[in-house]
């Protein structure tokens, strides 16, 4: 597509609920990130994607988190059991280039997906 | 690991004038810096990068300046517009080459 999409915009569930936050990248980017921004702060990388490898998890809070990207391109970000702390903005970005070198360059930023757990 | 933080939380300008926005980072071994500019209600947006081996870069009214001495960078922006009004976020790289961002500084330009 032209740029990253996220859905849902907003989710608002109930503490204990699993939720399921969508991104799909621009579509020739080889590198999809999961960052969380709470309120004020910058984005706080969680895992990131090359194709649909997962090399790096290690910025997911706890075992309740996890990503998918079972064919290189869509990807989902599920949260299980979901608390009040996890209420903050989940960004999804993607890269032309393949992320953990140095050649890895700009990431490109969807307008995130707001949950927030009452 | 690398840690990037902002010094200051809000900076306020004047239309027209000059904005200079610093940023330090602690991992010396970091290669790569970038500068992200977010609107309300919109994702990060790339300005402008740099590399360790360079220790300034131009962009159109944007300028970033890299002391690896003292592990500084700093975003100067020229002539400044109400547009511009945003957080900006320095975002660099370490061993892990993941980006990692520091807190961003709210930019206000005052019409």
């Amino acid at each position: 597509g032209a740029g990253v999409s996220q859905s849902p915009r907003y989710k608002v569930t109930k503490r204990g609920q699993d939720v399921t936050l969508r991104c799909d990248p621009i579509s020739s980017h080889a590198t999809l990130y999961w960052y969380q921004q709470a309120l004020g702060q910058g984005p706080e990388f969680l895992t990131y994607f090359n194709y649909e490898a997962q090399p790096d998890k290690s910025g997911l809070p706890s075992d309740r988190f996890s990503a998918e990207r079972p064919e290189g391109s869509i990807s989902t970000l599920t949260i299980q059991r979901t608390e009040q702390r996890d209420s903050a903005m989940y960004r999804c970005a993607s890269s032309l280039r393949l992320a953990g070198g140095p050649y890895a360059g700009e990431l490109f930023f969807g307008e995130g997906s707001r949950l927030t757990v009452l | 690991g690398e840690s990037v933080g902002l010094h200051l939380p809000t900076l306020s300008v004047q239309e027209g004038d000059n904005s200079i926005i610093n940023c330090a980072y602690s991992n010396s071994a970091s290669d790569y810096f970038i500068w992200y500019k977010q609107e309300s209600g919109k994702g990060p947006q790339f300005i402008i990068d740099i590399r360790s081996n360079m220790d300034k870069r131009q962009g159109q009214r944007v300028t970033v300046l890299l002391n690896k001495t003292v592990k500084h960078l700093s975003l100067q922006i020229a002539a400044t517009q109400p547009g511009d009004s945003a957080v900006y976020f320095c975002a660099g790289r370490g061993g892990s080459y993941i980006p990692t961002f520091g807190r961003g500084t709210s930019l206000i330009v005052h019409p």
